[in-house]
């Protein structure tokens, strides 16, 4: 696609369910990123991938919090037993076209995640 | 660890009014500065960026210089419209993992 994706786009969850995030970069881009966005708390680093691999996971909050990537695209983001304090937008974005880091992230418009 | 700092918001201005919107770093090394814009119902989107000491990087009217004697990148724009409202974000990168880290962001408020 031309831009990031994410779905859903919104999320509404009961405590201690599982969710699942998605995001689809864009083509050809090798970095992928995930940021989590709280009202007051601007942008919170959360993992990085190149590649497959995430050589910085040092934001994730917890270990209920994992992602993966696969075939160097689709990424998942997955919460499980979540907690009203992971209610938030979550946002994807990816960098790098072809391995090269131009230093400019392109964001999707995030998922919206409620937890009741 | 490497940081970013920015005024509070929300800045209330009229329109063709002075902006500016203060960012301070702290960071070892010599990392790339950047402001991203989020419009109303749109995802971030960069506006500018520089990537070495007194650069100056430019878009939109915006400008913003990197200061390293100060550790500053000040955003700023002669006369704003009410279509510059929107959330700005102060941002560097970590040059040993590429990431960037975000100021918590500054809402801007432009009535006609």
């Amino acid at each position: 696609g031309a831009g990031v994706s994410q779905s859903p786009s919104n999320k509404v969850t009961e405590k201690g369910k599982d969710v699942e995030l998605r995001c689809d970069p864009i083509s050809g881009h090798t970095a992928l990123y995930w940021y989590r966005q709280s009202l007051g708390q601007g942008l919170e680093f959360l993992i990085y991938f190149q590649g497959n691999s995430a050589p910085d996971k040092s934001g994730l909050p917890s270990d209920r919090f994992s992602a993966e990537r696969t075939g160097g695209s689709v990424s998942t983001l997955t919460i499980q037993r979540t907690q009203q304090e992971d209610s938030a937008v979550y946002l994807c974005a990816s960098n790098s076209p072809g391995g090269r880091n131009t230093g400019e992230l392109f964001f999707g418009e995030g998922s919206r995640l409620t937890v009741l | 660890g490497d940081s970013v700092t920015q005024m509070e918001g929300p800045v209330t201005l009229s329109e063709e009014a002075f902006l500016t919107i203060n960012c301070t770093y702290t960071a070892t090394g010599y990392p790339s500065l950047f402001w991203y814009v989020q419009y109303p119902g749109e995802g971030l989107q960069l506006l500018l960026k520089a990537t070495k000491a007194d650069d100056k990087g430019s878009n939109k009217g915006f400008e913003a210089t990197y200061r390293k004697e100060t550790t500053s990148f000040h955003l700023e724009k002669g006369s704003v419209q009410v279509s510059d409202s929107a959330v700005y974000f102060c941002a560097l990168s970590d040059q040993n993992t590429d990431k960037l880290i975000f100021g918590t962001g500054t809402r801007l408020q432009v009535f006609p």
